[in-house]
């Protein structure tokens, strides 16, 4: 599988937009990247996932380089609700294939 | 209504005995999963199902037995529990999608079973 490195802990002010870097210097051309977040004490939890494009949704949005080896998680207002582990995970192209979780990157939010 | 359920939420028993874990989705899917979860907060994944046939079983102690009796449930029955069996025990299930002939999907995940081994 190819891998993904991501630093373990961040932090960030209630309210301000927060960047979350992924690399992904493996990744082939037909793998996803796909964000997963775990709340304390509940399940992992999808966020979003692109291909080459960036991409939007309600929760976050996603930047994808345009070489596709890195990537960049945006929450745009982080909340106190927003702190958990960030998980950005390579998928292959037949979505049934299993996730495979890194360590992911603890966010901290202070109020 | 809960996407993914799964019971018991907290299961505590002794070594040697034997338990499951009930997992049910509403969601239509056709691919359910086994992950666990340890003390260091590790997500590993256990077993795959789909369309009710094992397609991933990864190096996991045959004392764990998935079986899905439909597409909708895939529970977990574990022989002789162990101390090392204590974990979170997540089920999730995916969701397939056609994208420009490529297929891509979201997995939603459970709550969790802790399972505590004593």
């Amino acid at each position: 599988d190819a891998k993904t490195t991501q630093p373990n802990s961040m932090e960030s002010n209630e309210e301000e937009p927060v960047h979350l870097p992924c690399n992904h210097s493996t990744i082939s051309g037909t793998d996803y990247i796909h964000w997963y977040r775990q709340l304390p004490s509940q399940g992992p939890e999808y966020v979003i996932h692109g291909l080459t494009s960036n991409v939007n949704n309600r929760m976050a949005s996603l930047a994808i380089a345009e070489d596709r080896k890195s990537s960049t998680l945006i929450l745009h207002r982080a909340t106190l609700r927003d702190a958990a582990v960030y998980y950005c995970i390579l998928r292959g192209r037949f979505g049934n294939e299993k996730l495979t979780f890194g360590t992911g990157t603890r966010l901290t939010i202070i109020p | 209504d809960t996407a993914v359920s799964q019971t018991p939420k907290y299961l505590v028993t002794q070594m040697g005995n034997d338990k499951s874990i009930k997992c049910e989705q509403n969601l239509g899917h056709d691919t359910m999963y086994w992950y666990k979860q340890d003390s260091k907060k590790f997500l590993k994944i256990m077993f795959s199902y789909n369309n009710k046939e094992l397609i991933i079983n990864e190096t996991v102690p045959n004392r764990f037995s998935p079986k899905s009796p439909d597409k909708a449930h895939l529970n977990l029955h574990i022989n002789s529990l162990e101390l090392g069996d204590s974990a979170v025990y997540f089920c999730a299930s995916s969701r397939v999608v056609l994208d420009r002939g490529r297929k891509e999907g979201e997995a939603f995940f459970g709550q969790g079973t802790r399972l505590t081994v004593v």
